[in-house]
């Protein structure tokens, strides 16, 4: 019973193309999250959604548009793509956004077995 | 703004020696520590995390990592590791930003040598 599941897993495709990676979880988690693994290991936060609501947009370009059909899923649609884009795309969620008191949240992110897409 | 420093990105080490890894941190508000383990071509799995209290923190597969306020350092030790240990390690701190948000050192890659 997978947590987090990502389709598909592995992305060969040619620059310009559109492309599209889907994310689910089934642990009832409200917040979910996009992460970038360059081919240095570094990894960077993407974007986040509560409650099919984006709160977190880091400066991506917009060629990157998340989208939340529902709080279980979250895709991720990449237009006109370019080589720079080649990595490998990690999905996450976890219970809550963050604690009322305005502290960071404590809760623990879950994340996917990643995408790895290689743009040719 | 917050940001991680791992310290060495790669530390080889042999099978049953102890091993540390690295991890200091800046930030001008309190923040909340994490380690994560990535296994080849797998994502990542919480290790352990520092919320408050104690400053030692027991995480699974025999790791703890030890909090320092003073030298902003939140290092991850093993007094004894296994070849299946073999793996890339990130520390992170969470801020608040509307959500939890992950900032990651640069991961120390972990190998284990018979």
């Amino acid at each position: 019973d997978t947590a987090v599941s990502q389709t598909p897993k592995y992305l060969v495709t040619q620059m310009g193309n559109d492309k599209s990676i889907k994310c689910e979880q089934n642990l009832g988690h409200d917040t979910m999250y996009w992460y970038k693994q360059d081919s240095k290991k570094f990894l960077k936060i993407m974007f986040s959604y509560n409650n099919k609501e984006l709160i977190i947009n880091e400066t991506v370009p917009n060629r990157f548009s998340p989208k939340s059909p529902d709080k279980a899923h979250l895709n991720l649609h990449i237009n006109s793509l370019e080589l720079g884009d080649s990595a490998v795309y990690f999905c996450a969620s976890s219970q809550e956004p963050g604690s009322a008191s305005g502290g960071p949240s404590t809760d623990t992110q879950y994340f996917g077995p990643g995408t790895r897409l290689t743009v040719l | 703004a917050q940001s991680v420093t791992q310290l060495d990105s790669q530390v080889p080490v042999f099978e049953e020696a102890p091993v540390e890894l690295r991890c200091n941190y800046s930030s001008s508000v309190s923040v909340y520590l994490f380690w994560y383990v990535q296994y080849p071509n797998q994502g990542l799995q919480l290790l352990l995390k520092y919320l408050s209290g104690s400053t030692l923190v027991k995480g699974i597969n025999g790791f703890e990592a030890e909090f320092n306020k003073s030298q902003t350092s939140f290092h991850l030790r093993k007094p004894s590791v296994h070849i299946s240990d073999t793996a890339e390690y990130f520390c992170a701190v969470s801020i608040i930003q509307g959500a939890q948000k992950l900032v990651f050192g640069q991961g120390t890659r972990l190998t284990i040598n018979p």
